[in-house]
């Protein structure tokens, strides 16, 4: 079965906060891909990460950080000393093989960040 | 710039109405989707295209059509059988899935339907 749970609906925090975004899938394929995409108020969803289930290393992106675990099927996205400007819903998706033969993304249904001032 | 472009952005829709949204991309990818958002919700597949002239129905495809005749455009008509049409469409495409890589999906701007 193929799922995404993001378990935080809304989380808020206070600006120079560090927060961490949840991401737990379910996949029964060995070979997939993780992403996480950021939805500003604006609409538009902005990729930020894609990694594959063979490449477990942590990555750092600025303020941005990414801990995939495979023991336990997540992966979690932690914002440091956050800003206003990370105030969006996040998005976490899944890519694999599934049923019919070629990949399909599914998405998470998103975590609202609400970074106040 | 390359990127995928959604028209109108806002739209008002009749009761019974057929409408369509408008979506175009420069970024010479091959798959092409729709998807729908709801307030508070996530995304939900509504039709793909790996290819030209060829499409596939996704999650929710009931209500909907769409047509592929262009590699760049994916046209997404919502018609009267779709019931409740209100919601936020997103128009997104990447490289052509294969059997060995799932390719990242890059996301238009997005329209606002509204049933008046």
């Amino acid at each position: 079965a193929q799922k995404v749970t993001q378990a935080q609906t809304e989380i808020s925090v206070v600006e120079k906060e560090d927060v961490t975004l949840d991401c737990v899938y379910e996949t029964r394929d060995t070979t997939y891909y993780l992403f996480w995409y950021k939805q500003p108020p604006s609409g538009e969803l902005v990729f930020l990460i894609r990694r594959n289930s063979f490449d477990e290393q942590n990555e750092i992106s600025g303020r941005y950080s990414w801990n995939f675990q495979k023991s336990t099927s997540s992966f979690n996205f932690t914002i440091t000393a956050s800003q206003v400007v990370d105030s969006a819903v996040y998005f976490c998706a899944l890519s694999d093989l599934g049923k019919t033969g070629g990949f399909k993304t599914i998405f998470g249904a998103g975590t609202r960040l609400f970074v106040k001032a | 710039d390359g990127g995928i472009t959604q028209s109108p952005k806002y739209l008002f829709r009749k009761e019974g109405q057929n409408v369509t949204l408008s979506c175009e991309q420069n970024l010479n990818h091959d798959a092409m989707y729709w998807y729908r958002q709801d307030p508070g919700q996530g995304l939900r597949l509504i039709y793909y295209s790996q290819i030209v002239n060829d499409f596939q129905k996704g999650d929710i495809a009931e209500g909907y059509s769409v047509s592929r005749e262009k590699k760049e455009s994916f046209p997404l008509t919502v018609t009267s059988a779709q019931k409740n049409p209100t919601a936020f469409y997103l128009c997104a495409s990447s490289k052509r899935d294969g059997a060995v890589s799932g390719n990242t999906i890059y996301f238009g701007e997005g329209s606002w339907l509204t049933v008046v």
